[in-house]
């Protein structure tokens, strides 16, 4: 099994891009958490997917972030317009939930840099 | 969510057991505990997980209190590999698999 796959693994762009992160999770897996990391806040929990459906939005900072998953194999985090504030690394995740027990898988990441 | 608390950092020996300990006074009846670690530039990878006895896997082992407020996870011999920042996790049932990381014990191993 290849694992969670992101892409870019690097992007460097300018402020007011957009910018569109990419996550393969792990086939017959039913979760998808897309997570964000910081020196200052460490990682946090920016939105997850069951079924493919979004199911706690609650930390994607602003109206500037949305994303998605069309089908059980693939997911995007779109920022749009980017901020230099919104350069961190984004992790991937995708677990088969066995009620609390079901272990995360996490992709290498996408180090996101806005000048 | 109940908090975890663990130390911020941690030292070791090569080759010496470790002890990385977390509190978790608030944790409820059915909520898992999970660890994790993150080696540098990586993300982060599952250790091992328990609800109310004693686990051992091939990578560590992870000691529960017997009221549950606390949990160590054990390293039985450090190596260099091992330094990493590892996050104890209270897994929520009933909210869909979400897991919230904390601040970590960041672990150093030295020769």
């Amino acid at each position: 099994d290849a694992g969670v796959i992101q892409s870019p693994r690097h992007e460097v762009t300018e402020m007011g891009q957009e910018v569109t992160l990419r996550c393969k999770p792990i086939s017959g897996h039913d979760y998808l958490f897309w997570y964000r990391q910081t020196m200052m806040r460490g990682l946090e929990l920016l939105i997850y997917f069951n079924n493919n459906v979004p199911i706690d939005d609650s930390g994607m900072p602003e109206d500037r972030f949305s994303a998605k998953m069309p089908n059980a194999s693939f997911s995007t985090l779109k920022i749009q317009p980017s901020e230099p504030r919104d350069s961190a690394v984004y992790f991937c995740a995708s677990s088969f939930d066995r009620v609390g027990a079901g272990e995360l898988f996490f992709g290498e990441g996408s180090r996101l840099t806005v000048l | 969510d109940a908090k975890t608390t663990q130390p911020n950092s941690m030292e070791s020996n090569e080759e010496e057991p470790v002890h990385l300990p977390c509190n978790h006074s608030t944790i409820s009846g059915t909520d898992y505990i999970h660890w994790y670690r993150q080696l540098p530039s990586q993300g982060p990878e599952y250790v091992i997980h328990g609800l109310t006895s004693n686990v051992n896997n091939r990578m560590a082992s992870l000691a529960i209190a017997e009221d549950r407020k606390s949990s160590t996870l054990i390293l039985h011999r450090a190596t260099l590999r091992d330094a990493a920042v590892y996050y104890c996790i209270l897994r929520v049932t009933g909210t869909a698999s979400k897991l919230t990381f904390g601040t970590g014990t960041r672990l150093q191993v030295t020769l």
